[in-house]
């Protein structure tokens, strides 16, 4: 079983509409997740950290956290075209890991 | 501006070529970090480095090595050893406690 488990996408939504990314995870212990956006040829850029059961929202985004069933998801609410990219849900393993899924590609619809 | 710099952008290597990607941080981040990404796929780590003269094997590090001589920099070896090195190479930094990754802007390698 890998680490970290996305699922695979391609996902194409209509622009306004709202995108829903899954990342389930293998390490019990584990206690920092996060999720980067990268564009086609770029790399990664951290756009939400998340460390306790429940949502964390920061703008359009929103990710939340469900530790008992070890998994993290990202919405992306009033998709616009520029959130086409591939989305990377990592997952910290021991004090300085990070274990990635392979991503999810985005392709939002104008 | 404070940042992590990669270099350089495209590296070409040919047969039986080591070649050195360049990594610069001015974080002040304790913990460097490289990774190999492949077409399609997620980021695998390579080695990483937590304190200066101090660095631990990844996932994939055959083929690889590193040196750590000062906080700032963290350059990456990829030696004639590592068969299919074709691929994009990203450094990062942070990482300590709870805090996140950093990313440089990578740099893609290609065979000759």
């Amino acid at each position: 079983q890998k680490e970290v488990e996305q699922n695979s996408g391609p996902l194409s939504v209509p622009e306004g509409a709202i995108a829903s990314l899954n990342c389930t995870y293998s390490d019990r212990v584990s206690q920092s997740f996060f999720w980067y956006r990268q564009y086609s040829g770029k790399s990664p850029e951290l756009i939400m950290s998340i460390y306790s059961n429940g949502d964390k929202e920061d703008g359009r985004f929103t990710a939340q956290l469900n530790k008992a069933s070890q998994y993290v998801s990202l919405l992306i609410r009033d998709s616009q075209p520029s959130d086409s990219a591939t989305y990377l849900c990592a997952v910290k393993v021991g004090d300085y890991k990070l274990s990635f899924g392979a991503g999810t590609t985005v392709t939002v619809r104008a | 501006d404070g940042g992590i710099t990669q270099s350089p952008k495209y590296l070409f290597r040919k047969e039986g070529q080591n070649v050195t990607l360049s990594c610069e941080q001015n974080l002040n981040h304790d913990a460097m970090y490289w990774y190999r990404q492949d077409p399609g796929q997620g980021l695998r780590l390579i080695y990483y480095s937590q304190i200066v003269n101090d660095f631990q094997k990844g996932d994939i590090a055959e083929g690889y090595s590193v040196s750590r001589e000062k906080k700032e920099s963290f350059p990456l070896t990829v030696t004639s050893a590592q068969k299919n090195p074709t691929a994009f190479y990203l450094c990062a930094s942070g990482g300590q406690r709870n805090q996140p990754q950093h990313f440089g802007d990578g740099t893609r390698l290609s065979i000759l």
